[in-house]
């Protein structure tokens, strides 16, 4: 088990409404990663927060935002849900603004937008 | 979109024998990782290489990786049930040299037979 804790582990919304995912990095970790996992394919890369400012964005359209908090911990935000959403977010902490290497992931949160 | 592409998709062992996965990706890469994920929970650092390196060792797992054909190969020696799970390549390319934007590839699927 690494430490990094995400709520909620499941949840079901509709099309348009919005949602936000939480994150509890591993303790002394500063860096907080996003992926969405589609079913059946790699996880792909959101966006990466380093001490609170956005470190890295990935091919994602505005609607997914994020924040960091000055404990480390995180929240993926989705405005304006589509069905092409459904998927399990990953979260990822690691103790360096990337230099480490190793991503220490969370189990996730599947979400189901119908 | 993905970096790179594991092969095979799916592979089926005995337990006790040798496990062996290749991974492809695109461009030039800083460091190249590979991860473990069972079903469709958060996913297990395995180790990294650096492009630099042509082969690491930990545990019962090899890792080689050829940069000159753009591709990596992943063995799993002495093979045991616990071993069944998804395995994804995940490399970083420049500017990146750590994890700050890793790029999955689309997994193989390994089952070991008891």
């Amino acid at each position: 088990e690494t430490g990094v804790t995400q709520s909620p582990t499941h949840l079901i919304k509709t099309r348009g409404q919005q949602v936000t995912l939480r994150c509890s990095s591993q303790s002394g970790h500063n860096t907080v990663s996003w992926y969405q996992q589609a079913l059946g394919q790699g996880p792909q890369f959101i966006f990466q927060y380093y001490r609170e400012e956005e470190n890295g964005r990935g091919n994602f359209p505005p609607r997914f935002s994020g924040l960091q908090f000055p404990n480390y911990s995180s929240e993926l935000n989705v405005n304006a849900l589509e069905l092409d959403d459904s998927a399990l977010y990953l979260c990822a902490s690691s103790p360096s603004g990337g230099g480490s290497g190793e991503l220490f992931f969370g189990e996730g949160s599947r979400l189901t937008v119908l | 979109s993905q970096q790179g592409e594991e092969d095979p998709q799916a592979l089926s062992i005995q337990e006790g024998e040798n496990a062996t996965m290749n991974c492809s990706y695109k461009t030039s890469i800083n460091n190249l990782q590979w991860y473990r994920q069972n079903s469709g929970r958060g996913l297990v650092h395995l180790i990294l290489i650096r492009s630099n390196e042509r082969e690491k060792h930990s545990g019962r797992l090899r890792v080689t990786l050829d940069t000159s054909k753009k591709s990596s190969s992943l063995l799993i020696t002495a093979s045991r049930a616990a071993d069944t799970a998804s395995y994804f390549c995940a490399t970083v390319k420049p500017p990146y040299f750590g994890n700050e934007k890793l790029t999955f590839g689309t997994g193989t699927r390994l089952t070991i037979i008891p």
